[in-house]
């Protein structure tokens, strides 16, 4: 029953490794992010997608390459990672204010983060 | 600079007493939120608001656009109101796609009993 889950919720892995985070939500919702927060617990967005396309890059390694098979699902690939990868992804969704139908558009619903340790 | 800044960074309160928080920013804003985030590490969003005021039980969100300010105020504090607070804003947009989130470093509150 959980709005927006994200798996899996730890990561541990090695240097050099290609590894993927996957998000779902089951509000309907038409845009998801995917956030990372450092070890300062400072958030940033990393990339959107609304209604699977692209519409924010942040400026984020190449290596990272986020995957939206269907509105509902937002996938995060990494590859050859690396030690400053490690960090709290977040994902999170919301309703834009062109699809509003209600008062609570384009208010985020996050998923539980996933913790990435490299190693 | 961070373009969103809260104050202050920590906050101690005694149970029962009042909290403000205050986030400010720098330009032309369509939207601010309030986060939450637990100890545990999960985000809850608050409040979203452009404009005036906003009330969810013990907490109020109010919005100053002119003064490009916002305070979260929680009334009669609880040991379980003890979190980081978020400010962030979606800074108006150009081209029609939507401005992405700046967040500010968070207000990490704690309530004693």
């Amino acid at each position: 029953d959980t709005a927006v889950s994200q798996t899996p919720k730890y990561l541990v892995t090695q240097m050099g490794n290609d590894k993927s985070i996957k998000c779902e939500q089951n509000l309907g919702h038409d845009t998801m992010y995917w956030y990372k927060q450092d070890s300062k617990k400072f958030l940033k967005i990393m990339f959107s997608y609304n209604n699977k396309e692209l519409i924010i890059n942040e400026t984020v390694p190449n290596r990272f390459s986020p995957k939206s098979p269907d509105k509902a699902h937002l996938n995060l690939h990494i590859n050859s990672l690396e030690l400053g990868d490690s960090a709290v992804y977040f994902c999170a969704s919301s309703q834009s204010l062109r699809g509003q139908t209600h008062s609570g558009a384009n208010v985020l619903t996050f998923g539980a983060g996933s913790r990435l340790t490299v190693l | 600079k961070n373009e969103v800044e809260q104050s202050p960074q920590n906050l101690t309160a005694q149970e029962g007493e009042f909290i403000t928080i205050n986030c400010s920013y720098s330009v032309g804003i369509s939207a601010l939120h309030w986060l939450q985030q637990h100890p545990g590490g999960g985000i809850v969003s608050l409040f979203m608001l452009s404009s005036g005021k906003k009330k969810h039980g013990r907490l109020i969100a109010t919005i100053n656009i002119q003064e490009k300010h916002s305070s979260l105020h929680i009334t009669a504090s609880h040991p379980r109101d003890s979190a980081v607070y978020i400010c962030a804003v979606r800074y108006r947009s150009y081209g029609g796609s939507q401005g992405n989130l700046i967040f500010g470093k968070g207000t990490k509150l704690s309530v004693k009993p």
